[in-house]
């Protein structure tokens, strides 16, 4: 199965843009690959998937390397709401429904 | 519109006691999923629900967890024989439909259980 590897944690600089990476080497050519976050507390939050190109939205933007090995997602404005572990996750099972979350990046926005 | 939501938002009980973890997902998600996140980790794949049947249990740790969904709609967790090892916070999340198509994700608050 598929699985990431994520540092632990990263600062930002508040109003910079954080830039978190994540290595997939074992992503099978079908599988997508998901940015969830989670704030103290909370339940986790999508905020952006891909499969080979690259994507963006209101949130942020999703960079994946040629080989989709590896990706790294953008926040290019980083607030101080955005501290949150984020999770990279691709789809792992023939249904296509198991998420591995792994540990995460826990993102601190410093003002 | 409402989200997912969860009750009770925290449950403590006695080892040994039998438990129940309730699910309201949003209106009109087939897909149903439920997680057990440790402290420190991410969330951790329990079981999958496409409308009334279990489509995937692979992550159930073992036969005192059982979930159901008889409606398609509210989902129930249950525990039997609690052990202080199951302490966790369970998180439901729901989608408009599963299988191989992308659907985001929606989680709800999570119950806090502790097992004393």
């Amino acid at each position: 199965d598929a699985k990431t590897t994520q540092p632990p944690s990263m600062d930002c600089a508040e109003g910079r843009a954080a830039n978190l990476p994540c290595n997939h080497s074992t992503i099978s050519g079908n599988e997508y690959v998901y940015w969830y976050r989670q704030i103290h507390s909370q339940g986790p939050q999508y905020i952006i998937h891909g499969l080979k190109n690259n994507e963006t939205n209101e949130m942020a933007s999703l960079i994946i390397t040629e080989d989709r090995k590896s990706s790294t997602l953008i926040l290019p404005h980083a607030t101080l709401r955005d501290t949150a572990v984020y999770y990279c996750i691709v789809r792992v099972g023939d249904t296509g429904n198991q998420f591995y979350f792994g540990t995460g990046t826990s993102l601190t926005v410093i003002p | 519109g409402a989200g997912v939501s969860q009750t009770p938002s925290n449950k403590v009980t006695e080892k040994g006691k039998y438990v129940e973890l309730r699910c309201d997902p949003i209106s009109g998600h087939t897909a149903l999923y439920w997680y057990r996140q440790s402290l420190g980790q991410g969330p951790e794949f329990l079981i999958y629900f496409q409308g009334t049947g279990a489509a995937d249990d692979s992550g159930l740790p073992n036969d005192r967890f059982f979930a159901v969904r008889p409606e398609g709609s509210v989902s129930t967790l249950k525990i039997q024989r609690t052990e202080r090892g199951d302490s966790a916070v369970y998180l439901c999340a729901s989608s408009l439909s599963g299988g191989r198509s992308y659907n985001e994700q929606f989680f709800g608050p999570g119950t806090r259980l502790t097992v004393l």
